[in-house]
């Protein structure tokens, strides 16, 4: 199984600065990587596939990279609506697909 | 409009079964393998099953195998998981999901989330 390691497990970050997240797979996933965002109450949202190809009406701000056992999502500019908890999941070798265990980006 | 309606879930006795539905509309229900996602309060995403667009391949989570069971109706759009000899650590939001068209296994259409609470 693949496990999936997140970075921070928390981020606070002031509205319209840059904030950057890592994932980090146990072994190799090539380019095989998705991440999701949650808001409270909500089911996840696809942000990003392919390790950088944005979803359907994902904004420009948001931006992946990365690929082998290293990824970054990075939100350029954040509006009060991107925070959230965000998930990392590869989708390499399955079953089992894995998460990682989410970042939580808070209101600094 | 994809969409993935949800029902079943509640409160349950632990040993006991339930039984979830997902119901698809918007989209060529029978081309799509579709999976079943948990997340338990306050945790994380969980895989636990898969289906292929034909319900020929199923895979289950080592967590739930030998308990639950996913099948699905083409006919009437609709993906079940059975859940038997439930326990405290089943309980979760229960998500049904599509996988994209190629069955890469990401996810760009949800369910709204259905509860399962396993408890005396």
């Amino acid at each position: 199984e693949i496990v999936m390691t997140q970075s921070p497990a928390t981020l606070s970050v002031s509205p319209g600065e840059r904030a950057t997240l890592s994932c980090r797979a146990s072994q190799s996933i090539s380019s095989n990587l998705a991440w999701y965002q949650q808001k409270p109450g909500q089911a996840p949202r696809l942000l990003i596939f392919g390790a950088s190809t944005r979803a359907t009406d994902i904004p420009a701000r948001f931006s992946g990279s990365g690929s082998g056992t290293e990824f970054t999502l990075t939100i350029s500019s954040l509006q009060s609506e991107d925070f959230a908890v965000y998930y990392c999941q590869q989708y390499s070798d399955w079953p089992p697909i894995t998460f990682g265990h989410g970042t939580r980006l808070d209101i600094k | 409009q994809e969409k993935l309606l949800q029902s079943g879930g509640g409160v349950v006795q632990p040993g006991r079964s339930l039984r979830l539905s997902c119901a698809a509309s918007g989209f060529h229900f029978s081309s799509y393998t579709v999976h079943w996602l948990r997340q338990a309060p306050g945790k994380g995403l969980e895989w636990v099953a898969v289906i292929s667009y034909d319900g020929d391949k199923k895979n289950l989570a080592d967590s739930v195998k030998g308990r639950f069971t996913v099948s699905r109706d083409n006919a009437k759009n609709n993906l079940y998981l059975e859940m038997n000899s439930l326990r405290p650590e089943d309980t979760a939001v229960y998500y049904c999901t599509r996988d994209s068209i190629t069955s890469s296994g990401y996810y760009e259409y949800w369910g709204q989330g259905t509860l399962v609470l396993v408890s005396s």
